[in-house]
């Protein structure tokens, strides 16, 4: 079964940091590119990053460049996801996102495998 | 980043309607638009890519259209496990951007 977990949500001080990590199964991890998406408190979806099949590109969205770094271990097949400067905006349901297409760029993303999703709280 | 929209932003039909949702782009994306369905609580789920194809194991009353700035997704009878809020997403400009959503209630 293919699957997606990922771990290391909860609650951090305003300008603290957090890594997140996403394990996955069930497929070859080294032909996929990898993202993570998040959604606010009854807010929509909104893209964070992405990294491709094998790590040599990633991409940021606006409100996270320069704060949040993405990277993959394909001997570990997993994700991470390493958060700086964490601000109360960044508050957020966390998804780690499959991209359909094996070897895309990593814009170039259908998401078709979502994992359950990890809680970021930032909050003094 | 390209900005999209959708409407309505909500809707309210009965079951056997047929539901229609517009989704545009401020810029052309080509047939670069997908689909996803957000059941509460739920992660989502990709209905449509690529503008029109429909993904493996999603039931044919789902389907989509447009290319360019302007696209449709359109239920042909709406079913009660259909509540849901649906998503549009581009992907022919970086970043990935979704829409805002588009909840569907019974």
């Amino acid at each position: 079964e293919v699957q997606l977990v990922e771990s290391g949500g909860r609650v951090v001080r305003p300008g603290g940091s957090l890594r997140l990590s996403c394990a996955a199964s069930g497929f070859s991890f080294d032909d996929y590119g990898m993202n993570w998406v998040r959604q606010g408190p009854g807010k929509g979806l909104e893209w964070v990053s992405g990294i491709n099949w094998n790590g040599v590109s990633a991409g940021y969205g606006g409100s996270v460049k320069g704060r949040f770094t993405i990277s993959r271990d394909n001997a570990k097949n997993s994700l991470s996801l390493q958060m700086n400067s964490l601000r109360a905006e960044d508050t957020a349901l966390y998804y780690c996102v499959r991209n359909k297409r094996p070897r895309a760029a990593y814009y170039d993303v259908v998401f078709d495998i979502w994992g359950q999703g990890t809680m970021v709280t930032v909050s003094s | 980043d390209i900005r999209m929209t959708q409407s309505p932003s909500s809707l309210s039909a009965s079951v056997g309607d047929r539901v229609t949702i517009t989704c545009q782009a401020r810029r052309g994306v080509s047939d670069h638009l997908n689909w996803y369905q957000q059941k509460p609580g739920k992660a989502p789920k990709l209905l449509i890519y690529d503008a029109f194809n429909l993904e493996t194991g999603v039931p044919s009353r789902f389907s989509g259209s447009g290319s360019g700035t302007d696209f449709t997704f359109t239920i042909s009878s709406l079913q009660p496990e259909d509540i849901a809020t649906y998503y549009c997403q581009q992907y022919d400009g970086d970043p990935p951007t979704f829409g805002p959503g588009t909840k569907v209630e019974i």
